[in-house]
């Protein structure tokens, strides 16, 4: 078990350049989920996969925001004309569900974006 | 909809003391929930959660957290703490109907000092 990757640690951009965040999640995991979170605060919710599907957005995922999980297993997540407000950390988890059920979610070591 | 307070942004406390990290919630279903801690520059690793049964939950590292659902709370305690419990806990709930999303606090910044 190799846990939750995130691809790169860090990213330094300037306004209006795009960026792209890669997520890995543990391999047996259904669902992979996507968080941002700025200086001092918690996480906040951006979206979510099941398998290949975008179940639930958050309206904090704005029009410049997509994220894709195309074959069910890695995700990516771009910023389109990025603003110094993106600036945060962006934690990707994974958890495995069945049925009703669904365990506790792995969170990786997370993308430091910085827009200049 | 649920929301989650962590009371106080900063514990300060010396070495070997007991700690506790206060956590409210609301929400108008019944819900799990879930204490999360981070080191700095790293992700978040879970330390306990309760999803249902006795409303004392022990977790890793001799952390423990008591439910409490008439005042619903779900404070964080320790009995003795060490340098290394050093870090940012994050207390967070989820929809009990399906784990689903996560909805933290602000976080809590445990500072042990010698």
């Amino acid at each position: 078990d190799t846990g939750v990757s995130q691809d790169p640690r860090h990213k330094i951009t300037k306004r209006g350049q795009n960026v792209t965040f890669r997520c890995d999640p543990i391999s047996e995991h259904n669902r992979l989920y996507w968080y941002r979170q700025t200086l001092g605060q918690g996480p906040e919710f951006l979206t979510y996969f099941q398998n290949e599907a975008q179940l639930e957005k958050s309206r904090l995922l704005s029009d410049r925001f997509s994220a894709e999980r195309p074959k069910g297993s890695f995700s990516t997540l771009e910023i389109q004309r990025t603003e110094q407000g993106d600036s945060a950390m962006y934690l990707c988890a994974s958890s495995l569900s069945l049925g009703q059920g669904e365990y506790e979610q792995y969170f990786g070591p997370g993308t430091r974006l910085t827009v200049t | 909809a649920q929301s989650v307070t962590q009371l106080d942004s900063q514990v300060p406390v010396f070495e070997e003391a007991p700690v506790e990290l206060r956590c409210n919630y609301s929400s108008s279903v019944s819900v799990y929930l879930f204490w999360y801690v981070q080191y700095p520059n790293q992700g978040l690793q879970l330390l306990l959660k309760y999803l249902s049964g006795s409303t004392l939950v022990k977790g890793i590292n001799g952390f423990e957290a008591e439910f409490n659902k008439s005042q619903t709370s779900f404070h964080l305690r320790k009995p003795s703490v060490h340098i290394s419990d050093t870090a940012e806990y994050f207390c967070a709930v989820s929809d009990s109907r399906g784990y689903s999303t996560l909805t933290f606090g602000k976080g809590t910044m445990l500072l042990v000092s010698p």
